[in-house]
């Protein structure tokens, strides 16, 4: 069955790094692009980032873009999340997510990573 | 990308029906027949429950429907059920395959 399994979280200082693994199975990955999106600690969801399948096309929510970096790796079935210049903002968890085939939804999602930028 | 707008909570008792609004911009949910809900509970993962403003995915009950006029979409849940208690979420396709989520609406079933 589809699966996506998200690794990297933890705490991490204001102003440094961190990079997010998912790795999937279950589903021919490098046809399909991936989504990140996440969810501050009682809030909503919020739409990250997209890759397409050949890991060529890369699409970021405003928010991120210049900070967050959405790589592939189809040889190894992972999609890769680099948030730099982390803010307090940033907190949340990440969620992983297929995307449904067409580019317009997330649609088998990861159990989530948390991600804590504190001091 | 602007949050799509959804109230913050709905209520409604075991076997009544209610309806969550989902209101954006020509720019995303008038504009694209590509609105999908999210159905989430407490800890868990978001599972989608309908995509392309009205098609169920194989298992979702068919109490569940979606629809969309204008700038507005909703979905309906009929026959509610305790195990519709939960958060559910509309999103829509934006414009150079960005996506926007709404804020978010908390289904309470009393």
């Amino acid at each position: 069955q589809v699966q996506v399994v998200e690794s990297g979280g933890g705490v991490v200082q204001p102003g440094r790094s961190l990079r997010l693994s998912c790795e999937a199975s279950g589903f021919t990955f490098s046809n399909y692009g991936m989504h990140w999106v996440r969810q501050a600690p009682g809030k909503g969801l919020e739409w990250v980032a997209v890759i397409w399948y050949d890991g060529i096309n890369k699409y970021y929510a405003d928010s991120v873009k210049g900070r967050f970096t959405i790589s592939r790796d189809n040889s190894k079935n992972t999609v890769y999340l680099l948030l730099d210049s982390l803010r307090a903002e940033d907190t949340a968890i990440y969620y992983c997510a297929r995307d449904s085939g067409n580019y317009r939804r997330p649609d088998r999602w990861g159990q989530g990573i948390l991600v804590t930028v504190s001091s | 990308q602007s949050a799509l707008t959804q109230p913050r909570s709905v209520t409604g008792s075991p076997g009544q029906s209610v309806t969550i609004s989902c209101t954006g911009a020509n720019s995303d949910v008038g504009g694209y027949k590509y609105v999908s809900w999210y159905q989430q509970h407490p800890g868990k993962a978001p599972k989608v429950i309908i995509y392309d403003v009205s098609q169920r995915p194989s298992g979702v009950p068919n109490r569940f429907s979606g629809s969309k006029s204008g700038n507005t979409a909703s979905l309906t849940i009929s026959g509610l059920q305790a195990e519709d208690e939960a958060d559910y979420y509309c999103c829509s396709f934006v414009a150079a395959y960005t996506l926007a989520f709404g804020g978010g609406t908390k289904l309470t079933v009393l």
